[in-house]
């Protein structure tokens, strides 16, 4: 069955530590792969996508994820989380719809 | 250009009874997506619309249903409520439906069931 598996339910950092959330996926066709966060109060919000191309893609507040074929993983990275980080955090796949992950909770300590 | 909007945003309803939501595309989006978001459950797909046709459906029971209009706009409807519909409902529009596209969210709906 097509799934995402976030590895991370919830996730406690300080400022200015790195970020690392994991999340791999299971499906067998051409991959379409997504984050998405929900910040406090607020709608989902795209942070990046990985259609094809160039594995490692950029997203918006400095946030990168890389797509490893090999591994079906698209982990999400950011080297110095703030505070307003705090949010959380969900991996999708396109199948024909979205799958999406349970989620990640990020809280960042100031 | 206007994101994802929906009506209403709050909802507060009694077993048994039937409600309504709507949502609207960013102008020029074609296909709508309707989720489910749940504590518990997590987002789940319900249905996804375009050009006023169902094209893809989740597992859902039949009491959800929705549809599309002519200017992209789409409702869903839930019939003969149950205390475990209580959950945020949004929804999403791309371009297009398929591959390579990206939904953009709405702010949803919340709906208590009591």
């Amino acid at each position: 069955a097509q799934s995402v598996s976030q590895h991370n339910h919830h996730v406690i950092l300080s400022e200015a530590a790195s970020l690392e959330l994991g999340c791999n996926y299971s499906y067998g066709g051409t991959v379409n792969l997504f984050w998405y966060v929900q910040y406090p109060g607020q709608h989902l919000q795209l942070l990046l996508k990985y259609f094809s191309g160039d594995p490692l893609v950029k997203g918006i507040k400095g946030f990168e994820a890389e797509f490893i074929k090999s591994k079906f993983s698209f982990n999400l990275r950011k080297p110095s989380v703030q505070w307003s980080d705090t949010a959380e955090y969900f991996c999708a796949v396109y199948t024909g719809k979205l799958i999406f992950g349970q989620g990640t909770t990020l809280q960042v300590k100031p | 250009k206007a994101g994802v909007t929906q009506t209403p945003r709050y909802l507060i309803k009694t077993r048994g009874q039937q409600v309504t939501l709507s949502c609207s595309p960013i102008s020029g989006h074609r296909s709508v997506s309707w989720y489910q978001q749940t504590p518990g459950q997590g987002l789940q797909f319900l249905f996804e619309y375009f050009s006023e046709t169902q094209r893809n459906k989740g597992n859902f029971p039949g009491r959800f249903s929705g549809r599309q209009f002519s200017n992209s706009r789409s409702e869903m409807n839930v019939s003969t409520l149950e205390l475990g519909d209580s959950a945020l409902y949004l929804c999403a529009s791309s371009w297009t439906q398929g591959a390579g596209e990206t939904q953009y969210f709405g702010p949803g709906t919340r709906l208590l069931v009591l």
